[in-house]
């Protein structure tokens, strides 16, 4: 079966600070794969999406980039946090090719910038 | 533009009580509509999805959701819910793409009440 690994968990950061979130996916070959951010209180905002090795497509002009080195390993990165990178960001898949099928989410990490 | 709206940011409600979550988009093209759930620093969990056929569709944990194309609408509903059913509620729409892209509606919380 399909998983789907974030890591780390929480992550507490200072202000100018470099910035590496890790996700993984196990079990399938070649997913779309999508990065979003979930500030408090509020709905889920989709920063990149990837479609292949080396494919990556930015939602919103923002301070964070995101790269897919291979098939199946997305990576979400700052060179220099800022207080509004705060939130909670979600990794998400699903399959390629595939119209009706949904994305399945991995368990977050909760990002605080002191 | 296409969009998706919950209508309910935060609905209360009695344990064993039914309930319904609202949720309409708008759009002139074919949709595929999800419910997901989250749980308190969690990923969204997948509850049902409509992709065609019958328009009454069933989920996990006893919830189920009706497409009404006519008003461009897909509510989810429960009949008697449970103190375990608090949670954020998320309804989200692919339209006809290739990317799997997702928009989400801002989320729903459903508070249960002993």
């Amino acid at each position: 079966s399909q998983t789907i690994h974030q890591w780390p968990a929480t992550l507490v950061q200072p202000v100018g600070s470099p910035l590496s979130l890790e996700c993984t996916v196990e079990g399938t070959s070649n997913p779309n794969l999508y990065w979003y951010r979930q500030a408090a209180g509020r709905g889920l905002q989709l920063l990149f999406y990837s479609v292949g090795i080396g494919q990556i497509s930015s939602e919103v002009p923002q301070n964070l980039s995101a790269s897919r080195p291979q098939d199946r390993q997305f990576i979400l990165s700052s060179k220099k946090l800022l207080l509004s990178d705060s939130g909670f960001y979600l990794c998400a898949w699903s399959v390629e090719g595939h119209r009706g099928q949904p994305q399945h989410f991995g368990d977050g990490t909760r990002l605080s910038i002191l | 533009a296409q969009s998706v709206t919950q209508l309910d940011s935060q609905v209360p409600v009695f344990e064993e009580a039914p309930v319904e979550l609202r949720c309409n988009y708008s759009s002139s093209v074919s949709v595929y509509l999800f419910w997901y759930v989250q749980y308190p620093n969690q990923g969204l969990q997948l509850l049902l999805k409509y992709l065609s056929g019958s328009t009454l569709v069933k989920g996990i944990n006893g919830f189920e959701a009706e497409f009404n194309k006519s008003q461009t609408s897909f509510h989810l509903r429960k009949p008697s819910v449970h103190i375990s059913d608090t949670a954020e509620y998320f309804c989200a729409v692919r339209f006809s793409s290739n990317t799997g892209k997702l928009i989400f509606g801002q989320g729903t919380t459903l508070q249960v009440k002993p």
